[in-house]
């Protein structure tokens, strides 16, 4: 079964980090481009980054950049995001999608990050 | 504020059809055709139901379509049934830095 799981979500004070992990399952991580999306509570979706297969193409929203880095360990069959600088606009459930065409084919079930003091 | 533009809502009954635009311009969906479509029920991730304007992933049903005219895209879903109500989403491919970008979604009610 196709499937991505993602983890490391929480509560984190303003300024603080964190680290997100999607695991893939069921198919060849290596061989596709993958993504963050993200989703505000009660709001809708919003690109966050994607990267190509061998990491040497990484794009971001502008909102992010700066503070967050995408990146991927294909050995392990991860996609990872690492934010900084955390804000209370970035609270939302995070969710990690394959991607073919810039279409997202599968999704996670997403992991929430709250931004508070 | 959303770089696509959607209608924030629409309804309709059990058998008809309804349509939901999605606006941009020529430096996404008009430029391009990586138009996407993307339903989502409360509490679940978002599931694609057309890519590159008007194709259907496997097991999506053929209720569902896709077009594109200049700068405006469209979902058409027939035969309505109760388990589309649901949000949707639209995406395009944007040329520049951001990517990907998102209509602001349209929540589908069916009376």
């Amino acid at each position: 079964e196709v499937q991505l799981v993602e983890s490391g979500g929480g509560l984190v004070q303003p300024g603080g980090s964190l680290r997100l992990s999607c695991a893939a399952s069921g198919f060849t991580f290596s061989a596709y481009w993958m993504s963050w999306v993200r989703q505000a509570p009660g709001e809708g979706l919003e690109w966050v980054a994607n990267m190509n297969q061998d990491g040497s193409e990484k794009y971001y929203v502008d909102s992010v950049k700066g503070r967050f880095t995408i990146s991927r360990d294909n050995a392990k069959n991860s996609l990872y995001l690492q934010m900084s600088s955390l804000r209370a606009e970035d609270t939302a459930v995070y969710y990690c999608a394959r991607e073919k065409a810039n279409a997202f084919h599968i999704w996670g079930q997403g992991t929430m990050v709250t931004v508070s003091s | 504020q959303s770089a696509l533009t959607q209608p924030a809502s629409v309804s309709g009954s059990p058998g008809q059809s309804i349509s939901i635009s999605c606006t941009g311009s020529s430096r996404d969906v008009g430029g391009h055709n990586y138009v996407s479509w993307y339903q989502q029920h409360p509490g679940k991730a978002p599931k694609l139901m057309i890519y590159e304007v008007s194709n259907r992933p496997s097991g999506v049903s053929n209720r569902f379509s896709g077009s594109k005219s200049g700068n405006t895209a469209s979902l058409t879903i027939s035969g309505l049934q109760t388990e589309d109500e649901a949000d949707y989403y639209c995406s395009s491919k944007r040329s520049g830095s951001t990517r990907v970008v998102f209509g602001g979604g349209t929540k589908l009610t069916v009376l």
